[in-house]
């Protein structure tokens, strides 16, 4: 049968409120990163990415920092709402094959 | 609007079925394609990475016998769980990309073996 899943780390927020999630990522010789938004039963949605040679981009309500020094990464989100609801992966992309690595993700549930 | 199409959404079979999955770029050439596996409330894991035209490189622990994949054009690439049994059901995702295009996801495929 199917592996025990993990239980995702979860956020709840109020509407309204801003979000901020977090990833830690693991080579240091990673060149580019993306957050994406998975609802449930579909496959990842792209939402903003970061190259290695900023620390900071923003989108549309939503904010992604870059730590290289810990390698960190985080996702704001502004006055986040109901359809904000889902579960959060960052990835990183380690060479020039373009072959990602997820997290382990975060789901986000937005109190109405 | 989708950019990558998978199909089927769903299959539930018996167990010695074989499955073709299909995986479609519907507006962009896709020189590579990925297929990547989800079990619940756990992350993608990357099985295979597709170049059109070349073979398949798995990801280790990954069985090529097992999990068929074909990238025989720039829209398109197919992975086949080939005799399936529980232990595979899962849900398939693929993505693709090319160009200056990130990696666009697919929708998955819901793959449950009685």
């Amino acid at each position: 049968g199917e592996s025990v899943g993990l239980h995702l780390p979860t956020l709840s927020v109020q509407e309204g409120d801003n979000s901020i999630i977090n990833c830690a990522y693991s080579n240091s010789a990673s060149d580019y990163f993306i957050w994406y938004k998975q609802e449930s039963g579909k496959g990842p949605q792209f939402i903003i990415d970061i190259r290695s040679n900023m620390d900071k981009r923003q989108g549309q309500r939503v904010t992604v920092l870059l730590n290289k020094t810990v390698k960190h990464l985080s996702l704001q989100i502004a006055a986040t709402q109901p359809g904000d609801s889902a579960v959060y992966f960052c990835a990183e992309r380690m060479d020039s094959s373009y072959k990602l690595i997820f997290g382990s993700g975060t789901r986000l549930l937005v109190r109405p | 609007g989708a950019v990558v199409s998978q199909h089927p959404s769903r299959v539930i079979c018996k167990s010695g079925t074989s499955v073709k999955i299909e995986c479609r770029s519907l507006d962009f050439q896709a020189t590579t394609m990925f297929w990547y596996r989800q079990f619940p409330k756990q992350s993608l894991m990357l099985m295979a990475t597709s170049n059109e035209g070349s073979k398949a490189t798995y990801e280790q622990g990954v069985e090529k016998d097992k999990f068929l994949i074909n990238h025989a054009s720039l829209t398109l690439s197919t992975l086949t769980v080939t005799s399936a049994h529980p232990e595979d059901s899962s849900f398939y995702i693929c993505s693709a990309r090319g160009g200056n295009q990130p990696q666009h996801f697919g929708d998955g495929t819901r793959l449950s073996i009685l």
